[in-house]
């Protein structure tokens, strides 16, 4: 049982630059979500889905796209990568908003 | 908008020590507050949930109470362990996502 799986580990962009970043777990969890954990600080919500077709905007969509085309896989995509966006990404599921959410180990991201 | 504050920011103490990590928060009108671990470079690993209706939830060594009226958590670690060195954030689910604290770095000196 792998649970949350993120790929790529690591990765470093050039300014301009665009990527995705998988996401895809096998708990059959309904909500999954996007976050970004810069130094010292708490995780800040990206954007989050309820099922399969479903997103929304959390705190900080600015510069990111998502998608929900299944039940296992929530990609996210940079385009026009910033160096504000130098951040460690994780990804999280759960069956629904009151039960534990699971990580992946991040996807660490740096943008020159 | 909700915030969630963690004090202490870092904790050092000597193996063997019980010790409480804070979490506070701003609006009580939260459904449920989970507890996380992280390790350096990794993801996070649940700890304890408590819904908004529970006051407590334990599990082993680790105890979490909620006080929804005063908007505090606390993290309870009996008998502190080298291996509970770790960041501890708190988060509470504020109407469909999750609003962290910035963590409490613990460390437990042999």
């Amino acid at each position: 049982n792998a649970g949350v799986t993120q790929t790529p580990k690591f990765r470093i962009l050039k300014i301009g630059q665009s990527m995705t970043l998988q996401c895809t777990q096998d708990m059959n969890h309904n909500y999954m979500y996007w976050y970004r954990q810069d130094p010292g600080m708490g995780l800040k919500l990206i954007y989050y889905s309820v099922g399969a077709g479903i997103t929304d905007k959390g705190e900080v969509p600015n510069g990111y796209n998502v998608s929900r085309s299944t039940t296992e896989d929530f990609p996210l995509r940079l385009e026009l990568a910033a160096p504000s966006q130098t951040s460690v990404y994780f990804c999280a599921s759960s069956y629904d908003g009151y039960q534990p959410q699971h990580f992946g180990d991040g996807t660490r991201l740096s943008i020159l | 908008k909700q915030e969630v504050t963690q004090i202490p920011a870092a904790l050092s103490v000597p193996e063997g020590e019980n010790l409480v990590l804070n979490c506070s928060f701003t609006d009580s009108a939260i459904y449920n507050l989970q507890w996380f671990r992280q390790d350096p470079g990794k993801g996070l690993t649940s700890l304890l949930l408590i819904q908004s209706s529970q006051r407590e939830q334990t599990s082993g060594r680790l105890n979490a109470s909620l006080d929804k009226s005063s908007g505090r958590s606390t993290l309870y670690i009996a008998a502190s362990q080298p291996g509970d060195s770790a960041t501890y954030l708190c988060a509470d689910n504020y109407g469909q996502n999750f609003v962290f604290g910035p963590g409490t770095r613990l460390s437990v000196l042999p």
